[in-house]
């Protein structure tokens, strides 16, 4: 059964830095590409970029390039989306999800994550 | 890049059909794939529809995806509403990069 878990939710305070993960399990980690979706409090979706962790390949939305980081680590089946110094308005839902390909739609999403950056 | 509109709400019976648009600003809808996610209150989202009109596996077929190259737009249409249909939509399409729409909340009453 194809599962992405998410790490669980964060509180942190603005200026802080944060690395959160997505475990894919039960397919070929390296041979689907993750993406990352924010969802601010009552807000819609929007796309934040996509890695390919066979070989690293990353693309950012214009929006979050220079925001946030997207690695991954395909010893252990994992995505990663960090930041260096968290801001409030980071504080959102963070959605992981797996794609045949960049250009193609997902077809597994990860649970969430909750990060929440106040003071 | 372009942008997806969508109406920001929309209401039906159960039982009956209702149909979500979402029209693209620029450039053709019928360039790049179309995709249809719905989001349940504090759940992730799934996907109901890709690649325009194609169900992913344990969607019922009362969910069903088209394009109006007229209209330059993509339709979502739930036939046979059940009051778990009730939830966010969003459509979403790719072209350099991913654009949702702006979703559309779905009140079954």
């Amino acid at each position: 059964e194809v599962q992405l878990v998410q790490s669980g939710a964060e509180v942190k305070k603005p200026g802080e830095s944060l690395k959160i993960s997505c475990k894919g399990s039960g397919y070929s980690f390296t041979s689907y590409w993750i993406g990352w979706v924010r969802q601010m409090p009552g807000k819609g979706l929007e796309w934040m970029g996509i890695i390919y962790p066979g070989d690293s390949d990353t693309r950012y939305s214009p929006s979050f390039q220079g925001q946030v980081t997207i690695s991954a680590d395909k010893s252990i089946s994992t995505a990663y989306l960090q930041w260096s110094s968290l801001k409030a308005s980071d504080t959102a839902m963070y959605y992981c999800a797996r794609h045949r390909d960049y250009d193609l739609a997902p077809d597994y999403w990860g649970q969430g994550t909750l990060v929440t950056v106040s003071s | 890049n372009f942008m997806l509109t969508q109406p920001h709400s929309v209401s039906e019976s159960p039982g009956k059909t209702v149909t979500i648009s979402c029209t693209r600003s620029s450039g053709s809808i019928a360039s790049n794939y179309v995709q249809w996610y719905q989001q349940r209150p504090g759940s992730a989202p799934t996907t109901v529809i890709y690649e325009d009109n194609q169900r992913p596996s344990g969607v019922p077929d009362r969910f069903s995806g088209s394009i109006d190259s007229s209209s330059n737009s993509a339709s979502l249409t739930i036939s046979g509403l059940k009051t778990e249909d009730e939830a966010d939509y969003y459509c979403q399409s790719y072209d350099s990069s991913w654009v949702f729409g702006g979703g559309t909340k779905l009140t079954v009453l």
